[in-house]
C-alpha cells in the first residue's frame, strides 16, 4: 500500500530565507504528484502537478522536482514571506489501481516569521 | 466566480443522528471527491465520483453514503454506523478522473461535523 511520508513535520524560519519540503512515497507507480497549501480550518489549493514523466515544475517562487525511481519529491519556496505560513501537504496518485484518489501524506506546517 | 462551495461550515449533532453535508461545484466538473481529515491525520478518501449517477468507495467508505444525482452536487451522508463521525470533511471536484489527463483537484473550504 502506497505510503507518504513528508519531513520535516514542522518548520519555522526567517522572512527571506529559501527553503525545501520533502515528500518520500513508497510506491514509484504513480500517475503524477500534487503540492498543496492549507491554510488554517480551510480548504487545500492546489500550487504544483508534476506527471510521471517530468522532472519538475515551477510557479513563481515555487519550484517542485519529481524522482520516481527514489520515491521523493521537494518543494522549494524562494524568498519566503510571512504569507507563505500554511502546512503544505503532497499527495501521489497511485497508477497501481485500487481507488482513483490521492493517497496525502500528513503534511509540514511552515511558520515565515517576520 | 466558480467554485467549490461546502455547507454549512460547522455542524453539531447528536450521536445516532444521520447529517448530511452539501457540496456544490460550479466548475463544470465530472470527477467528485470526499475525503476526510483527522489532526496528526492525512486526508482519507472516503467516496468518489467519475460521472453522474456512479459512485465508487474509497479507502473509508463504511458508515458514509453519497448521490450523484447531479453533475453539480455530491452530498454526503453521515451515518449512525460511522464510529467515529467527528473530523473535519473536504469535498474535492476535477476536470476529470486524475488518472486520464492529471488534472488537478479544487478544494472546498471544509465542513467541520462534531457529534456529541
Amino acid at each position: 500500500k502506497q505510503e507518504v511520508t513528508q519531513i520535516p513535520a514542522a518548520l519555522s524560519v526567517p522572512e527571506g530565507e529559501n527553503l525545501v519540503l520533502n515528500c518520500s512515497f513508497t510506491d514509484s507507480a504513480i500517475y503524477n504528484l500534487q503540492w498543496f497549501r492549507q491554510d488554517p480550518g480551510k480548504g487545500l489549493t492546489s500550487l504544483l502537478l508534476i506527471q510521471s514523466s517530468q522532472r519538475e515544475q515551477t510557479s513563481g517562487r515555487l519550484n517542485a522536482s519529481l524522482d520516481k525511481s527514489s520515491g521523493r519529491s521537494t518543494l522549494y519556496i524562494a524568498a519566503s514571506q510571512p504569507g507563505d505560513s500554511a502546512t503544505y501537504l503532497c499527495a501521489v496518485l497511485p497508477s497501481g489501481g485500487g481507488a482513483d484518489g490521492l493517497t496525502f501524506g500528513k503534511g509540514t506546517h511552515l511558520i515565515i516569521q517576520p | 466566480d466558480g467554485g467549490i462551495t461546502q455547507s454549512p461550515k460547522y455542524l453539531f449533532r447528536k450521536e445516532g443522528q444521520n447529517v448530511t453535508l452539501s457540496c456544490e461545484q460550479n466548475l463544470n466538473h465530472d470527477a467528485m471527491y470526499w475525503y476526510r481529515q483527522d489532526p496528526g491525520q492525512g486526508l482519507r478518501l472516503i467516496y468518489y465520483s467519475q460521472i453522474v449517477n456512479d459512485f465508487q468507495k474509497g479507502d473509508i467508505a463504511e458508515g458514509y453514503s453519497v448521490s450523484r444525482e447531479k453533475k453539480e452536487s455530491f452530498p454526503l451522508t453521515v451515518t449512525s454506523a460511522q464510529k467515529n463521525p467527528t473530523a473535519f470533511y473536504l469535498c474535492a471536484s476535477s476536470i476529470s478522473r486524475p488518472s486520464q489527463i492529471g488534472s488537478p483537484l479544487h478544494f472546498g473550504n471544509g465542513t467541520r461535523l462534531t457529534v456529541t
